[in-house]
């Protein structure tokens, strides 16, 4: 069965200093993964994905995310945090189930940055 | 601009008394979903439609109701809501389900049920 697991609920980084939001997942099939990313108030905005092209994805306002297979993971960096990087970001990964492709959501991680 | 738009964007309600919570989408996409928000949670699927006249349940659709009429709406309905489904609720519409697709969100209903 599918499962996303967003390995900290909480993470809290100084303004300047580097992001790592981690995130294990388990798929039968090769999944597509991706993250989004929650300003308070808002929607949730697509960040970056991965669907089986290059296992390094740049999304948008500087974050990464790698795909390691053999490690079951799909960590999102960011080399320097911005106040404006304060958001909840969760973990998605999608594949076929049954024949149809379906959703699955991390529970999410809450960044705090520091002035 | 393509946006999914949902509304009311607050409720607060009481029990038993029914409401409905509308989206509506501007970017042609079949697949359109409901889901919940709760802390600790994540994300959970309420039910989804595949098109025009298809729905289905998601992972937790006891006291909800969608229809859909016309691709763009989706409305979401509590027929007698109770304290258990204060939530965040988000809309999300995409191109079809799943696979590499991205998924584009409301900006979400906050219901409070007392």
């Amino acid at each position: 069965a599918q499962s996303v697991t967003q390995l900290d609920s909480h993470v809290s980084v100084s303004e300047g200093t580097p992001v790592l939001l981690r995130c294990n997942y388990s798929s039968s099939y090769s999944p597509s993964l991706f993250w989004y990313v929650q300003h308070p108030n808002k929607g949730l905005q697509l960040l970056l994905k991965y669907t089986s092209a290059a296992t390094l994805v740049k999304g948008i306002n500087g974050f990464e995310a790698e795909f390691k297979k053999s490690e079951t993971s799909f960590h999102l960096t960011k080399p320097s945090a911005h106040m404006s990087d304060a958001a909840e970001y969760f973990c998605v990964v999608s594949d076929r189930t049954s024949g149809t492709y379906k959703y699955i959501f991390g529970t999410g991680t809450r960044l705090k940055v520091l002035a | 601009e393509a946006q999914v738009t949902q509304n009311p964007r607050y409720l607060i309600t009481v029990t038993g008394k029914k409401l409905t919570v509308t989206c509506s989408q501007n970017m042609n996409h079949e697949y359109m979903s409901w889901y919940r928000q709760d802390p600790g949670l994540g994300l959970r699927q309420i039910y989804y439609s595949m098109n025009v006249e298809v729905t289905d349940k998601g992972d937790v659709p006891e006291g909800y109701k969608v229809s859909r009429k016309e691709k763009r709406n989706f409305p979401l309905i509590l027929e007698s809501p109770s304290p258990n489904q204060t939530s965040l609720y988000f809309c999300a519409s995409s191109f079809r389900r799943g696979g590499g697709t991205e998924a584009f969100f409301g900006q979400g209903t906050r219901l409070t049920v007392v």
